[in-house]
């Protein structure tokens, strides 16, 4: 059964910084791997979405990559702003139409 | 992207009530559509996978009496919390996928029984 960590699980840095979000995941079979946004009591917001076949997808000034031998998979924001603060969650995806599996998450602060 | 959608967004309700939460995909036709449950500051736990025209699948520890799931159409799947009680208050969200493509999330349904 397939255990998705993110690590850290909190994480407060002050505006602009560059930042990494970490993902491991116990199955590499998988299909593809999305990372998410969720805003408090809000629904999610996919980010990027990497196929098992990709090592990495760029967004602005949002990078995934994906080592998908080694189960993990870092989320990079550039130049963090307040407005990035938010719940960051990774899903990875078995093949088939089986459903995404999602970790815990990373509550990002960035202090203006 | 394809849209999702549910309803009610949120609802409250008595202790021993019955509440039914809809998901329905707007402009494709969802061949599987999952629900998921996430309680405060923890991740989102799937409940159960629903194919259209075929019973749900329901994951270990799940109640499939206690949560009813009818996926009747091919962009409509209903879930019902019978009998709820202030345990079950929590975030429920639907996802819907066509063929096994990407998985699109509903906007989710805060529930709170009192």
């Amino acid at each position: 059964k397939q255990e998705v960590t993110q690590i850290p699980a909190a994480l407060s840095v002050p505006e602009g910084e560059n930042l990494v979000l970490n993902c491991s995941f116990t199955d590499s079979a998988i299909y593809n791997l999305q990372w998410f946004r969720q805003d408090p009591g809000k629904g999610l917001t996919s980010l990027l979405l990497i196929q098992s076949s990709q090592r990495e997808q760029t967004s602005g000034r949002l990078n995934a990559s994906l080592d998908k031998s080694s189960g993990r998979s870092t989320l990079y924001i550039a130049a963090s702003q307040p407005g990035d603060s938010a719940t960051y969650l990774c899903a990875p995806r078995g093949s088939g139409n089986t459903p995404l599996v999602f970790g815990k998450g990373t509550r990002l602060s960035v202090i203006a | 992207g394809a849209v999702v959608s549910q309803h009610p967004s949120w609802v409250i309700c008595k202790s021993g009530t019955s509440v039914k939460i809809e998901c329905r995909s707007l402009d494709f036709q969802a061949t599987t559509m999952f629900w998921y449950r996430q309680f405060p500051k923890q991740s989102l736990m799937l409940m159960a996978t629903s194919n259209e025209g075929s019973k749900a699948t329901y994951e270990q520890g799940v109640e499939k009496d206690k949560f009813l799931i009818n996926h009747a159409s091919l962009t409509l799947s209903t879930l019902t919390v019978t009998s709820a009680h202030p345990e079950d208050s929590s975030f429920y969200i639907c996802s819907a996928t066509h063929r096994g493509d990407t998985q699109y999330f509903g906007p989710g349904t805060r529930l709170t029984v009192l």
